[in-house]
C-alpha cells in the first residue's frame, strides 16, 4: 500500500536561511510525486510534481524538489526563506486517482 | 487553469439540519471528484471519490447515509452533510481531475463546517 512519511512535525528556519523538508514514501511502482503547501484555512497549493525526467523538478516561489528513488525520497527545498513560506506542507504520492498524503510539516519563519 | 471553487466557504448550522457544499471545476471537465476532511492540525484523509454518473466509493469508515456526494455533471459535484451534529464540524476541501490527468489533483479553498 502507498504511504508517506514526513518525520517533521514542526520546523523552524530563520527568515533568508535554506530549508529542506524531508518526505519519504512507499510504493509499489513508479512513484508520481507532489508537494503542497496550505496556509490557515486555505485549500491545498500545488508546489511541485515529480512524474518522470530529470529527477530534480522546480516548482513554484522558489522551490524545489529531487527525487530519489534510491532513498524512496522526495525532499522540497529552497535556498532562502521568505516570512510569507510560514505555512503547513504536505508531501503526497499518487496512484491512478488516489492520493496518499502525508501528515505534515509546519514551517515556521523567524524573524 | 485548472480552477476548482468550493461553496460555501464558511457555513454554520443548528445540530440535526443537513448542510449542502458545492464543488465546481470551472475551466475542465472534471471526471472525477474527491472529497476529504481535514481536522485541525491534521493531514487530509479522502471520503470518498466520485465519477461523473456514477454512485460515490466512499472511504472505509464514512457513512455514505451521512455523507450523500452527487457528481451529476462534470462540473459540478455536492456533499451533502445530512443531520449534521457537532462531531461533524470540520473542513472539507474537494478536488477534482480530468481525463488524461487521472493522477493530478487540483484543490478546491475549502469549507468550514461548523454544527452548533
Amino acid at each position: 500500500a502507498q504511504s508517506v512519511t514526513q518525520p517533521d512535525i514542526h520546523i523552524t528556519v530563520s527568515e533568508g536561511a535554506s530549508l529542506e523538508l524531508r518526505c519519504n514514501y512507499s510504493y509499489g511502482a513508479t512513484p508520481y510525486l507532489f508537494w503542497y503547501v496550505q496556509s490557515p484555512g486555505q485549500g491545498l497549493q500545488l508546489l511541485l510534481k515529480y512524474f518522470s525526467g530529470d529527477t530534480l523538478v522546480q516548482g513554484i516561489k522558489g522551490f524545489e524538489a529531487e527525487f530519489k528513488r534510491s532513498q524512496s525520497s522526495f525532499n522540497l527545498r529552497k535556498p532562502s526563506v521568505h516570512w510569507s513560506d510560514a505555512a503547513e506542507y504536505f508531501c503526497a504520492v499518487s496512484g491512478f486517482q488516489k492520493l496518499v498524503f502525508g501528515t505534515g510539516t509546519r514551517l515556521l519563519v523567524s524573524p | 487553469g485548472a480552477v476548482v471553487s468550493q461553496h460555501p466557504s464558511r457555513v454554520i448550522c443548528k445540530s440535526g439540519t443537513s448542510v449542502k457544499i458545492e464543488c465546481r471545476s470551472l475551466d475542465f471537465q472534471a471526471t472525477t471528484m474527491f472529497w476529504y476532511r481535514q481536522f485541525p492540525k491534521q493531514s487530509l484523509m479522502l471520503m470518498a471519490t466520485s465519477n461523473e454518473g456514477s454512485k460515490a466509493t466512499y472511504e472505509q469508515g464514512v457513512e455514505k447515509d451521512k455523507f450523500l456526494i452527487n457528481h451529476a455533471s462534470l462540473t459540478l459535484s455536492t456533499l451533502t452533510v445530512t443531520s449534521a451534529h457537532p462531531e461533524d464540524s470540520s473542513f472539507y476541501i474537494c478536488s477534482a481531475s480530468g481525463r488524461g490527468v487521472e493522477y493530478e489533483q487540483y484543490f478546491g479553498p475549502g469549507t468550514r463546517l461548523t454544527v452548533t
